[in-house]
């Protein structure tokens, strides 16, 4: 199937760390993205990692991925109500000769005072 | 300000009648993708064109249809609506042909359209 699953809800406390995670479907694919929408915008990369790769950092920012469960996850330190958005994680799907960038449901981040 | 231009912004319609959503893709990005984004179903991949022609094709409905102009910019058509059919569709663009390999997709801020 071509399911990429989230949970769909997460509240974290300003200060705190926020972990989001993803499990996708398809084990070929080359890269797993995380992408951002804030409220009233489309949706824009925040980061992705290589297949290859086992955690990717940047900044406040730190992607784990564990290919064996095919599970994926956001970590963002220090969240700040600026995070405050709907997450969305996506897979390559390569089908019919092209790849598709499939996306989970996104999980919306609340960040409270 | 991603590039990505979408029209009408917010949509009000009934069932049964027939709507077209405008995209106009970043300067110089020759693929347009269509995506569907409702409460019970997230973000759904719909339809992608390049240069003109479609390239891959998702969940999209036989009343839906879509195309690519000589301009690049993209329609989404929307007929015999029904209620369920409300929800965000989103454009997006990218230079190559498929998705490319650092998953980076422009997205425009969507139309909303609502069906009474």
């Amino acid at each position: 199937g071509e399911d990429v699953e989230q949970s769909l809800f997460l509240s974290v406390r300003e200060g705190d760390s926020s972990v989001i995670n993803c499990t996708y479907t398809d084990s070929s694919s080359t890269y797993l993205y995380w992408y951002k929408q804030e409220p009233g915008a489309g949706l824009q990369l925040l980061t992705y990692i290589f297949s290859n790769m086992d955690m990717k950092q940047d900044q406040r920012l730190t992607v784990l991925l564990n290919k064996k469960d095919k599970h994926l996850s956001l970590r963002i330190a220090d969240t700040q109500t600026g995070d405050s958005a709907i997450y969305f994680c996506a897979e390559t799907l390569f089908s019919g000769g092209y790849n598709k960038l499939i996306f989970g449901a996104g999980t919306r981040l609340a960040v409270h005072p | 300000d991603s590039g990505v231009t979408q029209t009408p912004k917010h949509l009000i319609t009934a069932t049964g009648q027939r709507v077209t959503l405008r995209c106009s893709p970043r300067s110089g990005d020759l693929s347009v993708y269509w995506y569907q984004q409702s409460l019970d179903q997230g973000l759904q991949f719909l339809i992608q064109y390049y240069n003109g022609e479609e390239r891959a094709k998702g969940n999209i409905l036989e009343r839906f249809s879509a195309q690519q102009f000589p301009d690049l910019h993209s329609e989404l058509n929307l007929s015999s609506l029904e209620l369920g059919d409300s929800a965000l569709y989103f454009c997006a663009s990218s230079v190559v042909d498929s998705t490319p390999n650092t998953g980076e997709l422009f997205f425009g801020e969507g139309s909303r359209l609502t069906v009474l």
